[in-house]
């Protein structure tokens, strides 16, 4: 069955520091999405890319997030200056055009700041 | 604005017996889908089931069956004969359809189920 791969699984960065979260989507689909989920919490939409752009972001998503799909296959959350708050699990997710279950998440990458 | 609503922080079901999950949802859109995901403790999140707004059947998967009240606007999760694998943080999403641009999902709170032995 075909995935969302998902680099690292864990990271622990220093405050101030860049960080990029890596995403590989399933190769057929269109939309892809950051999703981030503070320890506890509910899970928040970030940013949704579609046809090599940004189609939505949240108040979350401010000047130090930015998206990139370089390649055709990867997909990548770059945070430039970390913060503690920025400490989450971050998924990485994919879709198809349709609006059923052709949504699939990656398995997270857990963000640690200290 | 939509938004999903799970009223129930934590369930304790015992072994082999079923549990429903909560889940009422708020939207002007008259195409969306709902979602349940399982997030274990290990954090990955997990589909279990669908149930599109047009769809007259509810949704069944396995042990999964979404309880689909269109009217009242809820989409609980029954789940039938509890297994100590089923506990986990369950969430209710929901997806609009509007443009194709984005069909972002929300989430709710979730709710935490904890099956007794």
């Amino acid at each position: 069955e075909p995935e969302v791969t998902q680099t690292p699984s864990h990271q622990v960065t220093q405050m101030g520091q860049e960080v990029i979260l890596r995403c590989v989507p399933i190769s057929n689909h269109l939309y892809f999405y950051w999703y981030r989920q503070i320890l506890g919490q509910k899970v928040e939409f970030l940013v949704s890319f579609y046809n090599n752009e940004i189609s939505e972001k949240s108040e979350i998503f401010d000047d130090q997030f930015s998206v990139e799909r370089p390649d055709g296959s990867n997909f990548t959350l770059k945070i430039r200056s970390t913060k503690l708050e920025d400490s989450a699990m971050y998924f990485c997710a994919s879709s198809d055009r349709g609006i059923s279950y052709g949504y699939t998440f990656g398995s997270g990458t857990r963000l640690t700041v200290v | 604005a939509q938004k999903i609503t799970q009223t129930q922080p934590g369930m304790f079901v015992q072994e082999k017996e079923a549990v429903t999950l909560d889940c009422t949802y708020d939207t002007s859109d008259q195409s969306y889908g709902l979602f349940w995901y399982k997030q274990p403790s290990s954090g990955e999140m997990i589909f279990l089931i669908y149930q599109g707004s047009y769809d007259e059947q509810n949704a069944t998967e396995g042990r999964y069956s979404l309880n689909f009240q269109k009217a009242r606007k809820s989409a609980n999760l029954v789940i039938s004969a509890s297994q100590l694998g089923d506990s986990a943080m369950y969430f209710c999403a929901m997806r609009e359809v509007y443009g194709g641009a984005t069909n972002k999902l929300i989430f709710g709170t979730g709710t935490l189920l904890a099956v007794q032995p």
